[in-house]
């Protein structure tokens, strides 16, 4: 079964500065996706960013963007020009392609705080 | 972006009563929708999968008999805590698929006295 490992429970950054938060997964699999979703207080799971395994670049969305080494299963998000509202927790997530499954597998979640 | 609604945002209920949860796509049509269990400060876990027109899959732990899940249509997937009790307190939340994307509702909070 696919696994997913956040290593970082939180994560601290100061308004306008730059945090990348880490995350590898464990698979046999060669396709798959990757996600990272941001959870607000809210409660609302908002997507971030998603990224294809067959694809080699690395995908961008605005300020966030990914390190995605398939060979080491590490998928870290890279968060530039921090901002309050990007507060959040964030999880990221492994989709499998294989056998019909679109099961999203998370990790436990790392909580970014961005200090003024 | 794609809208995935869900009611109630929260509920209180005496213990040994059922709650439904109403998931419903706004915009879209989902032939499969998912439903998570977030205790706090926990990640979501997969309870089951919610297929239109067919029997849900339930993810391994998960009493079906306690969790019923309905999908009588393309846009609506209901979840029904039968025999609510205390340790069921939690946030449930579900998702629906649109192309390869997920989308979430805004997640209910259930709370069994």
């Amino acid at each position: 079964a696919q696994t997913v490992t956040q290593s970082q429970p939180e994560m601290s950054v100061q308004e306008a500065e730059t945090v990348t938060l880490s995350c590898t997964y464990d698979t046999s699999e060669s396709d798959y996706y990757l996600f990272w979703y941001k959870q607000p207080p809210s409660r609302q799971m908002i997507l971030v960013i998603r990224q294809e395994a067959y694809k080699q670049q690395n995908a961008t969305e605005n300020r966030f963007s990914v390190n995605f080494q398939k060979a080491a299963k590490s998928f870290s998000l890279k968060i530039s020009d921090s901002q309050l509202g990007d507060a959040a927790m964030y999880f990221c997530a492994y989709r499998s392609l294989q056998g019909g499954s679109e099961k999203l597998v998370f990790g436990k979640g790392t909580k970014l705080t961005v200090n003024p | 972006g794609a809208v995935v609604s869900q009611h109630p945002s929260w509920v209180i209920c005496k213990s040994g009563t059922s709650v439904k949860i109403e998931c419903r796509s706004l915009d879209f049509q989902a032939t499969t929708m998912f439903w998570y269990r977030q205790f706090p400060k926990q990640s979501l876990m997969l309870m089951a999968t919610s297929n239109e027109g067919s029997k849900a899959t339930y993810e391994q732990g998960v009493e079906k008999d306690k969790f019923l899940i309905n999908h009588a249509s393309l846009t609506l997937s209901t979840l029904t805590v039968t025999s609510a009790h205390p340790e069921d307190s939690s946030f449930y939340i579900c998702s629906a698929r649109m192309s390869e994307k997920l989308f979430f509702g805004s997640g209910t909070q259930l709370s069994v006295l």
